[in-house]
């Protein structure tokens, strides 16, 4: 089956650039978005199409794309972005008939 | 502004089956895709399938199929999802999560429900 891998955990001080990674082989056929999630809560949408930011999410998120790796990043990172962190996309078919989510990636504020 | 609300905590024994219900306000609930995705304790997001609130059409994930069963209520703007056969594993949280609209082949989500733990325990 398909899947999407991302690193267990990422840590950086404040105010630091942080960086999460998300490889698939059908990342360069199919967008890809990326989730926030603190504890007890619901996922939050950061990203969408690989590097679009929905309204209300700070500046400092974005997310870029290469090959088969996008990449969320968070620059000038505070302590309320200590979450975890998902990336999701389709299947591999490219016919919307699945969904698949990376295994989600714990950012860790110093 | 639009919500969407669960639901409340349920407990079953292995075996049985479990309904959750969803109620979706604030846009036109048959323009968008409802999801449903469950985390387990400790996990990360599982996703379970969607239905087309217009249609009444779905989709569900392989591992789902035969045990789960997405319905909706366009007169009360409500999705539900039912589970059989419950197992220990299915111990979860789930969440149902809107869609793109029905008219764009897209796969994201927007809007979450709050979640619904679904505890399976003899």
């Amino acid at each position: 089956s398909y899947e999407l891998t991302q690193p267990p955990s990422v840590s950086v001080s404040p105010g630091q650039t942080a960086r999460i990674t998300c490889s698939g082989d059908a990342l360069p056929k199919q967008y890809a978005y990326w989730y926030q999630q603190k504890p007890g809560q619901a996922p939050v949408l950061v990203i969408y199409k690989d590097s679009e930011r929905p309204s209300g999410i700070p500046e400092r998120f974005s997310g870029s794309s290469s090959g088969t790796t996008v990449t969320l990043t968070i620059s000038g990172v505070q302590a309320e972005d200590e979450a975890d962190y998902y990336c999701q996309s389709a299947d591999s078919s490219g016919t919307y008939r699945g969904v698949v989510f990376g295994g989600g990636t714990k950012l860790t504020v110093l | 502004q639009v919500q969407l609300v669960q639901s409340g905590a349920e407990v079953k024994k292995p075996g049985a089956s479990v309904k959750v219900s969803c109620k979706a306000s604030g846009y036109t609930f048959t323009g968008y895709y409802m999801h449903w995705v469950r985390q387990a304790p400790g996990q990360g997001l599982e996703w379970m399938g969607w239905i087309n609130p217009n249609s009444g059409g779905t989709n569900y994930a392989q591992k789902f199929q035969g045990r789960v069963t997405m319905t909706r209520d366009t007169s009360i703007s409500t999705a539900y999802m039912e589970l059989s056969r419950l197992r220990s594993d299915d111990t979860a949280v789930y969440y149902c999560a809107r869609g793109p609209p029905v008219v764009v082949v897209a796969t994201y989500f927007d809007y979450w429900g709050q979640g619904t733990l679904v505890t399976v325990s003899s």
